[in-house]
């Protein structure tokens, strides 16, 4: 059974650094683009950048260039998406979703990472 | 950049009726489209892949058609379940990425 199983909720405060994590299981890590996506409170859904962790290839939403940093661990089959110093308005759930290769939709997602950052 | 416009931005309906929800896309994205439901508290799930193609476990009564710049997702007669937020993606050449409908909520009359 594929499963995308993401890092429990988070409160932070402005300027402080976070890095949640995504471990994917029941398939071939390294053969799946692993993408973030971003979802602020009553909001819909965006897209902020996407790694392939066979090779570590990453891609990023012009809007979410260097404010973020996507990486992956493929020795423990797991993505991250961190940041150095999180404002208020980052406040939102996070989910990380599989995409196969040369596709562009995403078939499983993570339960989702809440992140909180208030003073 | 390409811009997906979903209508309504809510649809109320009975269980039992039909639902047909739009998306349409400011230029054309081929069949290159997909469609996620997304319940309360929930992640997004795939729906509709390609335009017309279910995802693995997805009814039968819902079913997507459309080509270029314009897309329908069908609920043929909602279940109680379906009443959700919808949403239709699709792969951006340029900028290079994805891009996401601002969704369309289908709620109980």
């Amino acid at each position: 059974e594929v499963q995308l199983v993401q890092s429990g909720a988070e409160v932070k405060k402005p300027g402080e650094s976070l890095k949640i994590s995504c471990k994917g299981s029941g398939y071939s890590f390294t053969s799946y683009w692993i993408g973030w996506v971003r979802q602020m409170p009553g909001k819909g859904l965006e897209w902020m950048g996407i790694i392939y962790p066979g090779d570590s290839d990453t891609r990023y939403s012009p809007s979410f260039q260097g404010q973020v940093t996507i990486s992956a661990d493929k020795s423990i089959s797991t993505a991250y998406l961190q940041w150095s110093s999180l404002k208020a308005s980052d406040t939102a759930m996070y989910y990380c979703a599989r995409q196969e290769a040369n596709s562009y939709y995403f078939d499983y997602w993570g339960q989702g990472t809440l992140v909180t950052v208030s003073s | 950049e390409i811009v997906l416009t979903q209508s309504p931005a809510t649809l109320s309906l009975s269980p039992g009726e039909r639902a047909t929800l739009s998306c349409r896309a400011s230029q054309s994205v081929s069949s290159y489209l997909a469609w996620y439901q997304q319940k309360p508290g929930q992640a997004p799930r795939l729906l509709i892949y390609d335009a017309s193609n279910r995802a693995t476990g997805i009814p039968a009564r819902f079913s997507g058609s459309g080509s270029g710049t314009d897309f329908t997702l069908t609920i043929s007669s909602l279940e109680p379940e379906d009443f959700a937020v919808y949403y239709c993606q699709q792969r951006s050449n340029w900028p290079p990425g994805y891009t996401f409908g601002q969704g369309t909520k289908l709620e109980i009359k």
